[in-house]
Order: structure tokens, then C-alpha cells, then sequence
């Protein structure tokens, strides 16, 4: 069946500095979906990507879609403390969709 | 309504006995989703619904768990003969169809004692 594998599976970082989640596949994706859940919240959908090669941008976010199609990545440019919480993807191929294990963002201020 | 509302909240029972989650997802949306998140943990996928078809019941991690959606619209959720290890949040979403981003609504804590 399908697997997906996020990482980090833990990132601490100092306000300011960067962060990126990948999302990787073992199949070809039709389509990977970006949700972000807060602590003690719920996860809130971001964004999806369909195209391979696709770049889309969110003010800080910059999403990427890999050009096989098989795996993705979520960048965070200047981190603030605001972007904590737990990143996760969502990976559909041929109907059938995974949500990876989330990528835990921790900000230092 | 604006967005996918779960009731209760919260729900504390005791073990063996039998719990109703509800979820009424954003309206018109054909898709609705039912996950289990324990703490710190990731999505556990229990069920789909879309449209007419017959749900994809794949997550469901035992007969104890069943879930039915009336009318295209509310689904209710049900565990019977609740077990400890069936404490989790239990996350509704809904969506325009199975290739767009999901809603999610608050989540219903589940804590069985």
C-alpha cells in the first residue's frame, strides 16, 4: 500500500531562523495536500498542489511539488512564534489518500 | 453553517458502555471523513463517506466502531462497549469532493474511564 514519510519528525528553531517538512512517497501522487494544526487545535488546510514541479507561496510558506511527482516540501521562511504547531501532509494516490506523521515546529523566541 | 460542528466537545464515559459522536459537516460538501487522534499522535482514518457510494470503512479498527451518514448531510459516529484504549480526540471533516482539501471541525475528546 501506499507509505508516506514525513520529516523531521521534531524541529526546534530560533525566531527567525528557517524551517522546511518533506513529505516523501513511495508512489506517484495525484495531488498532496499542507495542514497545519495548533496546539489543542485542529488541523486547518493550506493549500493543495497538483502540477508537477508546482511552487506555490502563502507570504512565508513556499510549497513545492517534486517534479516525479513523489514527494514534497513546506518551507517557512523567518519563523515567528506564531508557526507552532504541528505540520502535516496529506498524500493521494489513485483515490486513496495518507496523511503523514506531522513535522512538530517549536519557535524559540 | 460556516464551518463543520461536532458535538459534544467532550464525553466522558465509562468503559463497556456505548457513545454517539456527531459531526454536520459544511453544507454541500459530498465528502465526509471521520478520524481518531490520540495525544501527540497523528491521524488515524476511520471512515469516508462521498456522495451516494457506499463508505470506505478501511479505518475502522473494530466491529465495536460504526458510523452512518443520513440524508447526504449529519453522521453520526458510534462505539460500542467502550474501551480505555478508545480515548482520543475524534476529528470530523467534510469537503467539496475526495480530491479537495478537508474542514475540519473541533474535534470531540473522548476519555473512557
Amino acid at each position: 500500500g501506499q507509505q508516506v514519510m514525513q520529516i523531521p519528525q521534531y524541529q526546534h528553531v530560533q525566531e527567525g531562523e528557517d524551517f522546511t517538512t518533506y513529505c516523501n512517497s513511495s508512489t506517484t501522487l495525484s495531488n498532496i495536500q499542507w495542514y497545519k494544526q495548533r496546539p489543542g487545535g485542529h488541523p486547518v488546510f493550506l493549500i493543495q498542489l497538483v502540477k508537477s514541479g508546482e511552487v506555490k507561496k502563502q507570504k512565508r510558506l513556499t510549497f513545492q511539488f517534486g517534479e516525479a511527482k513523489k514527494n514534497s516540501s513546506l518551507h517557512i521562511t523567518a519563523t515567528q512564534t506564531t508557526d507552532v504547531g504541528t505540520y502535516f501532509c496529506r498524500a493521494t494516490n489513485a483515490g486513496k489518500s495518507t496523511f503523514g506523521d506531522g513535522t512538530t515546529l517549536t519557535v524559540k523566541p | 453553517g460556516a464551518g463543520v460542528s461536532q458535538s459534544p466537545s467532550n464525553k466522558v464515559t465509562e468503559k463497556g458502555k456505548d457513545v454517539e459522536l456527531r459531526c454536520d459537516p459544511i453544507s454541500g460538501h459530498t465528502a465526509l471523513y471521520w478520524y481518531r487522534q490520540s495525544l501527540g499522535q497523528g491521524l488515524e482514518f476511520l471512515i469516508y463517506f462521498q456522495g451516494n457510494s457506499a463508505p470506505d470503512k478501511s479505518g475502522l479498527p473494530s466491529d465495536r466502531f460504526s458510523a452512518e451518514r443520513t440524508g447526504g448531510s449529519v453522521s453520526t459516529l458510534t462505539i460500542q462497549r467502550t474501551q480505555q484504549e478508545d480515548s482520543a480526540v475524534y476529528l470530523c471533516a467534510s469537503s467539496l469532493g475526495g480530491r479537495k482539501g478537508l474542514f475540519f471541525g473541533s474535534g470531540t475528546q473522548l476519555s473512557v474511564l
